[in-house]
């Protein structure tokens, strides 16, 4: 059965620091990974879709690698400003998650 | 981009009675849709994973009977919570697509069982 850790569970850091997310997983024979990010109470929008053939996508201050082989994903978030502040989590494709990173930018 | 309609996005409703919250693929069609339920401050736990047409898969602990799923369509699924009761109170969300295209969430639904 297929075990998504994430790392750290919770980080709190000064506006403009660039910062790194950590996701594992146990069995490597995935299809993709995603990274999606949830405010309180809300629903989880989605980041970053890396497919297994891939090593890393980007969108804008987000950079996100993948190592199949190695069981390990990160999420790079450059420049972080006080709206990124929400829980980060990764899935891989069979949607099982992480417990989550939850992210705080002061400014 | 895919678009996920979950609804509704609150309900509250008596002890005893059923549930149903709907989630439907505006944009595209979904192979797969799953659910989630959401207690806070914790992580989403995966509680069935459905494929058009077929029966949904639920995960160890989850009662079939109690939360039943219907894939009917590809664009839309529906989670049917059954005679609830206020443990069942939690945040519900769903989320489809395919495993090439990854998946897209709804908004979630907030079920309070009093």
């Amino acid at each position: 059965k297929q075990e998504v850790t994430q790392i750290p569970a919770a980080l709190s850091v000064p506006e403009g620091e660039n910062l790194v997310l950590n996701c594992s997983f146990t069995d490597s024979a995935i299809y993709n990974l995603q990274w999606f990010r949830q405010d309180p109470g809300k629903g989880l929008t989605s980041l970053l879709l890396i497919q297994s053939s891939q090593r890393e996508q980007t969108s804008g201050r987000l950079n996100a690698s993948l190592d199949k082989s190695s069981g390990r994903s990160t999420l790079y978030i450059a420049a972080s400003q006080p709206g990124d502040s929400a829980t980060y989590l990764c899935a891989v494709d069979d949607m099982r998650f992480g417990a989550g990173t939850r992210l705080t930018v002061k400014p | 981009g895919a678009v996920v309609s979950q609804h509704p996005s609150r309900v509250i409703c008596k002890s005893g009675t059923s549930v149903k919250i709907e989630c439907r693929s505006l944009d595209f069609q979904a192979t797969t849709m799953f659910w989630y339920r959401q207690f806070p401050k914790q992580s989403l736990m995966l509680m069935a994973t459905s494929n058009e047409g077929s029966k949904a898969t639920y995960e160890q602990g989850v009662e079939k009977d109690k939360f039943l799923i219907n894939h009917a369509s590809l664009t839309l699924s529906t989670l049917t919570v059954t005679s609830a009761h206020p443990e069942d109170s939690s945040f519900y969300i769903c989320s489809a697509g395919r495993p090439v295209d990854g998946y897209t969430f709804g908004s979630g639904t907030r079920l309070t069982v009093v």
